[in-house]
C-alpha cells in the first residue's frame, strides 16, 4: 500500500464547478499535510497547508481528519486557469516528505 | 529575487558517465532536497539535508549521492548513471518556521527549482 494515495485522475469538469479531490495516509505519526499545484512540466507550487481545524483561501477549502487519516481539497467555482495536477503531500517531521502521484484536473469552458 | 535554480536543466548522458546536476538557493533555508518525478509515481525523495554537513537517505537513494558543504549549495552526484535513472529530477528548499503548538506541527513550505530533465542511454 502507497504511503499516501489520491483519487485517480483526470477530473474533467467544466468552469464554475465544484471539484473535490481526496487523499488518505497511512502512517499516523505524519505531522503536516499540504496540497501542492503542478503545472505540466513545472515545479510544484504551493496551493495551501492543511489543519484539523480546516483552511480556506478563497475559492479553495482544504480539510484534515486525522482519525480516519484523510486529506481533501475542494475547488468552488472552478475556472479554466485551475486546470493542473494537484499534489498532496505528507511531512513526517523533520524532513522526510512523501507526495501523492497526484491528480489531474480539467477544466472545460 | 528569492529562488532554486538547478543546472543543467537538460542533460543526455550515457551509461556509466559521472555527472552532477547543481542546485543552489539563496533564501538561507536549512533544508534541502531532492526528488525525482516519474509518470505514475509522483515525486519521490532521494535525499534530504537538514543543516550543513547533515544529510539522509530518502525513499530512492540507491545510486545517488549528495553533499552539503555550504548553506546554499545542494549538488547531486550520480557516479555511474543508468537508463532507470532517466527521470526529471527536482531540487527544493524550506526553512523551518516556528511550531503551531495548538496544531502540534510546523508549516515547511517547500521551494522547488526549475526542474532537470535527465537522460541517460
Amino acid at each position: 500500500r502507497k504511503e499516501v494515495e489520491q483519487d485517480p485522475g483526470p477530473f474533467n469538469v467544466p468552469e464554475g464547478a465544484t471539484v473535490a479531490f481526496n487523499c488518505t495516509y497511512s502512517n499516523s505519526a505524519s505531522q503536516s499535510f499540504f496540497w501542492y499545484r503542478q503545472d505540466c512540466r513545472k515545479e510544484p507550487k504551493l496551493l495551501m497547508s492543511v489543519y484539523s481545524s480546516g483552511n480556506e483561501d478563497g475559492r479553495f477549502t482544504a480539510q484534515l481528519n486525522r482519525a480516519s487519516q484523510y486529506i481533501s481539497l475542494l475547488i468552488r467555482d472552478s475556472k479554466l486557469s485551475d486546470s493542473a495536477t494537484y499534489l498532496c503531500v505528507v511531512n513526517f517531521g523533520g524532513f522526510k516528505t512523501i507526495f501523492g502521484a497526484g491528480t489531474r484536473l480539467f477544466v472545460k469552458a | 529575487e528569492a529562488q532554486v535554480t538547478q543546472n543543467p536543466r537538460y542533460l543526455i548522458t550515457v551509461t556509466g558517465k559521472k555527472l552532477t546536476v547543481t542546485c543552489s538557493q539563496n533564501m538561507n533555508h536549512e533544508y534541502m532536497s531532492w526528488y525525482r518525478q516519474d509518470p505514475g509515481l509522483g515525486l519521490r525523495q532521494i535525499y534530504y539535508s537538514m543543516n550543513v554537513e547533515v544529510t539522509d537517505k530518502g525513499d530512492v537513494p540507491e545510486g545517488y549521492k549528495v553533499s552539503r558543504k555550504e548553506k546554499r549549495n545542494f549538488p547531486l552526484i550520480l557516479e555511474s548513471p543508468s537508463p532507470n535513472q532517466t527521470s526529471l529530477y527536482f531540487c527544493a528548499s524550506s526553512s523551518r518556521l516556528f511550531q503551531r503548538e495548538r496544531e502540534g506541527q510546523g508549516s515547511y513550505e517547500q521551494y522547488f527549482g526549475p526542474g532537470t530533465r535527465l537522460t541517460v542511454t
